[in-house]
């Protein structure tokens, strides 16, 4: 059964940075590009970033780009994000998502304020 | 960035049919956008129903079909059922599969 669980959300201070992880089981990690897709309180979905299923290869959106950074270690079947200089409309639930958006975690929330 | 237009809200009564459609700000919507469609219940994780424009999932109920119809995306829900009222988010890629844009997403009644 393919899972992914979500976590280190929380609450962080305008110009603040947090690491999420997510943690994958049920298929083979590496053979497959990962997403984060994040939705804010009341709001609807918005795409964040991809990565290869290798790590080489990292994609953004405009809204964040230069300021988080995607990665994985495929040995812990582990998908992070590091978010810095974060801002208050960053403000969301964050979600994993397997490659095809076929799978997702419950995700993680992430509250940006002073 | 290209902006995905869905409607903000559409009803539905028991039984009957319905379609959402997901249009482009960049044009025709066609397959090579690969159009994905996701329900989400209030409390839950998005869950896909359509890929590639018309590719159903094992769990994805056989009374939801995807198409391309007039330019844009379409879903098309063909004897609502109660459990049916949801969100639905639309999403496009472009420039290949590096992620994609989601449409502002669909609010369903079954009323």
């Amino acid at each position: 059964e393919v899972q992914l669980v979500e976590s280190g959300g929380g609450v962080v201070q305008p110009g603040g940075s947090l690491r999420l992880s997510c943690a994958a089981s049920g298929f083979t990690f590496d053979d497959y590009a990962m997403h984060w897709v994040r939705q804010a309180p009341g709001k609807g979905l918005e795409w964040v970033s991809l990565i290869s299923g290798d790590g080489g290869s990292t994609y953004y959106a405009d809204s964040v780009k230069g300021r988080f950074t995607i990665s994985r270690d495929n040995s812990k079947n582990s998908l992070y994000l590091q978010m810095n200089s974060l801002r208050t409309e960053d403000t969301a639930l964050y979600y994993c998502a397997k490659e095809g958006f076929d799978y997702w975690g419950q995700g993680t929330l992430v509250t940006v304020s002073s | 960035q290209a902006v995905v237009t869905q409607e903000p809200s559409l009803t539905v009564s028991p039984g009957g049919t319905v379609t959402l459609t997901c249009g482009s700000s960049t044009g025709a919507v066609t397959s090579g956008h690969y159009p994905y469609w996701f329900q989400q219940k209030p409390g839950q994780a998005p869950r896909t129903l359509i890929y590639d424009t018309s590719n159903k999932h094992s769990w994805t109920p056989a009374r939801f079909s995807g198409s391309l119809l007039g330019g844009k995306a379409a879903l098309t829900l063909s004897g609502a059922q109660p459990e049916d009222e949801a969100e639905y988010y639309c999403l496009l890629s472009y420039s290949g599969a590096r992620g994609g844009v989601f449409g502002g997403g669909t609010k369903l009644t079954v009323l």
